[in-house]
């Protein structure tokens, strides 16, 4: 059965502590991996897609890497603003259904 | 760039009562249409998805319905619901099936 897996579950940094987020995927032939970032009672803001190995992605303190087995979130010098709940999810052989983890909850505190 | 919108955006009902949440998108045409529910402490769990006018499928069987009367509005319902239907519903559009789905902000559904 696909998984995904994200951890830790929270973490809480000081504004300029860089650190990273995982999201370990089981699945049979990986069609994309899909980075969103959800503010709390609203839906999911998509940031990247990663479709193989070795592929990496980035928007401003956001840089997104894959490997066979996992994806890493980098968060370089996070402000406040960066606080949310960061989902990965992975596209099923399906084709259709997104796979989701339970996603991080990132604190950024001044 | 599609825009989704969700209505309504709070919703507290009975138990037993019947549910209707509907989602239009603007700016795209033929889009894949979804609805996930995302529940407390658990990650989003897709409900339905359809391709095409009429076309949908469920992926976990439950008290729920979903019907695409147009090409760009998808509606979820229920005809009684139940205490363990309460969550957060998401509707969400794609294009190709590899390409990134881009969700509305949602209903918060609370059943008493």
């Amino acid at each position: 059965e696909d998984q995904v897996t994200q951890s830790p579950e929270a973490l809480r940094l000081q504004e300029g502590e860089s650190s990273s987020l995982n999201c370990s995927y089981t699945v049979s032939g990986l069609r994309g991996l899909f980075w969103y970032r959800q503010d709390p009672g609203k839906g999911p803001e998509f940031l990247f897609t990663l479709y193989s190995a070795g592929e990496e992605k980035e928007k401003e303190r956001l840089k997104a890497t894959l490997t066979k087995k996992e994806s890493f979130l980098h968060i370089t010098a996070p402000k406040p603003e960066d606080s949310a709940t960061y989902l990965c999810a992975v596209q099923a052989p399906s084709g259709y259904a997104l796979n989701f983890g339970k996603g991080t909850s990132l604190l950024v505190t001044p | 760039s599609q825009t989704i919108h969700q209505w309504p955006a709070t919703l507290v009902q009975p138990v037993g009562s019947p549910l209707s949440l509907e989602c239009t998108v603007e700016g795209t045409s033929n889009p894949n249409l979804y609805w996930y529910r995302q529940a407390a402490g658990r990650g989003l769990q897709l409900l339905f998805y359809s391709v095409g006018i009429g076309q949908i499928s469920s992926e976990v069987p439950q008290n729920l319905s979903a019907s695409r009367p147009q090409d760009r509005q998808f509606i979820l319902s229920s005809k009684k619901l139940l205490l363990s239907d309460s969550g957060f519903y998401l509707c969400a559009c794609g294009t190709d099936s590899n390409q990134p789905q881009h969700f509305g902000d949602g209903t918060r559904l609370s059943i008493l």
